[in-house]
């Protein structure tokens, strides 16, 4: 089945810079691929979210990346802000009977002012 | 919170008790999901909906029942709890034409003492 890993588990970042998070996905099949934000103590609110039939998509200051060839997709936050930490995790829908996504273990950004 | 309320929000439960967890969505989306999340695991699907009285078992659906009798609520039973269950547990729905794009409530956190 559709296996998810995402890197790194932790990032800590000056408030302005960039942050990249990168996922890996095993079954090629898979075609969407959603990014959360999970503040502590809330659930995970859906930030932003790729096709496998677009190369990158972006929202203000967010951004997805998706190589197929390769199997991997990435959020780019540009400009961090100290509101933008949280753990963010990303996810694959696997291309089989059921609608479950995989998600990945998560990314803990930290972003300080 | 996508419109879906959780409750209870806390519980603490005694291990052999049983528990019912309830989701509440008031938009009459189909589908509907039960996770669980704990740490070095992230989010793990436990069952879902597709309708009333259409459901399916996800990842880790052993020791869980689910019901669904009308649109709106989306029930988790645990028949007779463990220390394993010590979890947060998220509701999700999906909206639209993709069941892959989820929106999650505010979780319920149950402690088995």
């Amino acid at each position: 089945g559709e296996n998810v890993e995402q890197h790194p588990s932790t990032l800590s970042v000056q408030e302005g810079d960039s942050a990249v998070i990168k996922c890996t996905y095993s079954d090629s099949a898979s075609n969407y691929f959603p990014w959360y934000k999970q503040e502590l103590g809330k659930g995970p609110q859906l930030i932003i979210d790729i096709r496998s039939n677009v190369g990158e998509k972006k929202d203000q200051r967010i951004a997805v990346t998706l190589n197929k060839t390769a199997k991997h997709f990435s959020l780019h936050i540009t400009e961090t802000q100290p509101e933008d930490s949280a753990v963010y995790f990303c996810a694959a829908s696997p291309n089989q009977a059921g609608t479950a996504l995989i998600f990945g273990k998560g990314t803990t950004l930290s972003v300080s002012s | 919170d996508a419109g879906i309320t959780q409750s209870p929000r806390h519980k603490v439960t005694e291990t052999g008790t049983p528990v019912t967890l309830r989701c509440h969505q008031t938009e009459n989306h189909r589908y509907m999901y039960w996770y669980r999340q704990d740490p070095g695991h992230g989010l793990r699907l436990i069952h879902y909906s597709y309708g009333v009285k259409d459901t399916d078992k996800g990842e880790v659906s052993d020791g869980y029942s689910v019901s669904r009798s009308k649109t709106e609520d989306f029930l988790l039973t645990l028949e007779s709890a463990t220390s394993s269950q010590t979890s947060v547990y998220f509701c999700a729905i999906s909206p639209g034409q993709n069941p892959y794009e989820q929106y999650f409530g505010p979780g319920t956190r149950l402690t088995v003492t």
